[in-house]
């Protein structure tokens, strides 16, 4: 069974270019979420990725969009970045819709920093 | 509104003693609540998740968490550490209607491991 993949591993971008960041879910997985984790916090959730939907957002601004293609992989874009988009992607996969009883997936995370 | 509080920002703990990690958490309702732990250049992993069963709850690597609603807690614990555990530990609380969009992690507790 093959595990949650992102990349790049590292970014470094400058103020106002955009990045685009990338995850293959866990082999099976239909739901994708991606979250935000800035240095020294929990993990805030973005969007979510339900077969190639999108089935959620939090209180992140509309630079910051997302994919979700039919092999179920899935993108994470960010236009006009900013000095506080610094921080830890994470993306999570998981089977059935994101009900929270069911365990979410994790990669190891893209680091990006904008400077 | 649901959040989680972790007390403590940073927990040391010497190897083959008890380790306490703590969690108080603010619900409307009956929440979901979960303990994921990350090590460096790792994915989220998911401890062991409380789901309105038993509130004594097993998961991996011999801890577990008890849930106490008149208390608003769910401390992590385990009766012994062990070097391997020295990882970030992250409490994170759902809500109705149970669906990942609304899950809400604390900022972390950093759990150190003295030889």
């Amino acid at each position: 069974e093959t595990g949650v993949t992102q990349s790049p591993t590292h970014l470094i971008k400058t103020r106002g270019q955009q990045v685009t960041l990338r995850c293959s879910s866990q082999s099976g997985h239909n739901t994708v979420s991606w979250y935000q984790q800035a240095l020294g916090q929990g993990p805030q959730f973005i969007f979510q990725y339900y077969r190639e939907e999108e089935n959620g957002r939090g209180n992140f601004p509309p630079r910051f969009s997302g994919l979700q293609f039919p092999n179920y992989s899935s993108e994470l874009n960010v236009n006009a970045l900013e000095l506080d988009d610094s921080a830890l992607y994470l993306c999570a996969s998981s089977l059935g819709g994101g009900l929270v009883g069911e365990t979410q997936y994790f990669g190891p995370g893209t680091r990006l920093l904008v400077l | 509104a649901q959040s989680v509080t972790q007390l403590d920002s940073h927990v040391s703990v010497s190897e083959g003693t008890p380790v306490l990690l703590r969690c108080n958490y603010s619900s409307s309702y009956s929440p979901s609540l979960f303990w994921y732990v990350q090590h460096p250049n790792k994915g989220l992993q998911l401890l062991l998740k409380y789901t309105s069963a038993a509130t004594l709850v097993k998961g991996i690597n011999g801890f577990e968490a008890e849930f106490k609603k008149s208390e608003t807690s769910f401390h992590l614990t385990k009766p012994s550490a062990h070097m391997s555990d020295a990882a970030e530990y992250f409490c994170v609380v759902s809500p109705p209607p149970y669906n990942n969009n609304d899950m809400r992690f604390g900022a972390g507790t950093r759990l150190t491991v003295k030889p």
